[in-house]
C-alpha cells in the first residue's frame, strides 16, 4: 500500500505561537491531501481537503486563518495552525489516495498541546 | 447530522469468540465503505472494504457485510484475538476522490 509519513508525531507549544505539521506521501503523488482532527472519544472530522497548486477547501467551522494549508507539491502538504490556543490541543492526521481511488491512507497523525 | 454512525462506543469479548461491529449510514449516495482500525496515538490503519455492488467481502479472520436497503454494515471478526483490541472506525464515501465520512468508533476490548 501507499506510504504516508506525517511529523512531528508529538509537539507541546505555548499559547500564542505557531505550530506546522508536514504531511509527505513517500511513494507515490498525491495531488489531493486530506486534514483530519480528532478528539478524544470522538470521530474523525474532517478539517479541509488540501490540492496541489491551489487553496484549501475547508470544512465549515474550520478558520482558514487559523489552519493554513500549502500543498506546494505532489508529495509534501503543511499544516499550520497559528497562534494555538490550549483549544487547539487535538489529534491533527493527514491522508491522501492515490489517483481515482477511495481507499484513504493515513499519517502517523500527529498530538498537539497547547499550553 | 451525522452521515455514519456507529452506535456501540465499546464491546468486549472473549478471545476466540466472535466480535461484531456495526455500523449505519444515512446518505444513498455512499458506494464505498471501509473499516479502519486505530491504536492510542497513532493514525488509523486500513483494514477492509466493500463496495455497494457487493454484499460480503472477506479477507482472513475479517468479514464485511453490506445491507444496502438497511444501510447497515458489519464487521466480524473469527476469531477474536488479544491484538485486535483497538478502535475500529466504519467510514463511507461517494464515487469519486471525496473524502472518507467517519463513524465515532467501536472500542473492541478482547479478553483472554
Amino acid at each position: 500500500g501507499a506510504v504516508v509519513s506525517q511529523h512531528p508525531s508529538r509537539v507541546i507549544c505555548k499559547s500564542g505561537t505557531s505550530v506546522k505539521i508536514e504531511c509527505r506521501s513517500l511513494d507515490f503523488q498525491a495531488t489531493t491531501m486530506f486534514w483530519y482532527r480528532q478528539f478524544p472519544k470522538q470521530s474523525l472530522m474532517l478539517m479541509a481537503t488540501s490540492n496541489e497548486g491551489s487553496k484549501a477547501t475547508y470544512e465549515q467551522g474550520v478558520e482558514k486563518d487559523k489552519f493554513l494549508i500549502n500543498h506546494a507539491s505532489l508529495t509534501l502538504s503543511t499544516l499550520t495552525v497559528t497562534s494555538a490556543h490550549p483549544e487547539d490541543s487535538s489529534f491533527y492526521i493527514c491522508s491522501a489516495s492515490l489517483a481515482g481511488g477511495s481507499r484513504l491512507f493515513f499519517g502517523e497523525g500527529s498530538r498537539l498541546t497547547v499550553l | 447530522d451525522q452521515q455514519v454512525k456507529q452506535n456501540s462506543p465499546s464491546l468486549s469479548v472473549q478471545e476466540g469468540r466472535i466480535s461484531i461491529l456495526n455500523c449505519d449510514y444515512t446518505n444513498s449516495m455512499f458506494d464505498y465503505f471501509l473499516w479502519y482500525k486505530k491504536y492510542p496515538a497513532e493514525g488509523p490503519t486500513f483494514l477492509i472494504s466493500i463496495s455497494s455492488i457487493k454484499d460480503k467481502n472477506e479477507d482472513g479472520r475479517f468479514t464485511v457485510f453490506l445491507n444496502k436497503s438497511a444501510k447497515h454494515l458489519s464487521l466480524h471478526i473469527v476469531p477474536s484475538q488479544p491484538g485486535d483490541s483497538a478502535v475500529y472506525f466504519c467510514a463511507a464515501s461517494k464515487a469519486g476522490n471525496t473524502p472518507l465520512v467517519f463513524g465515532k468508533g467501536t472500542r473492541l476490548s478482547v479478553i483472554a
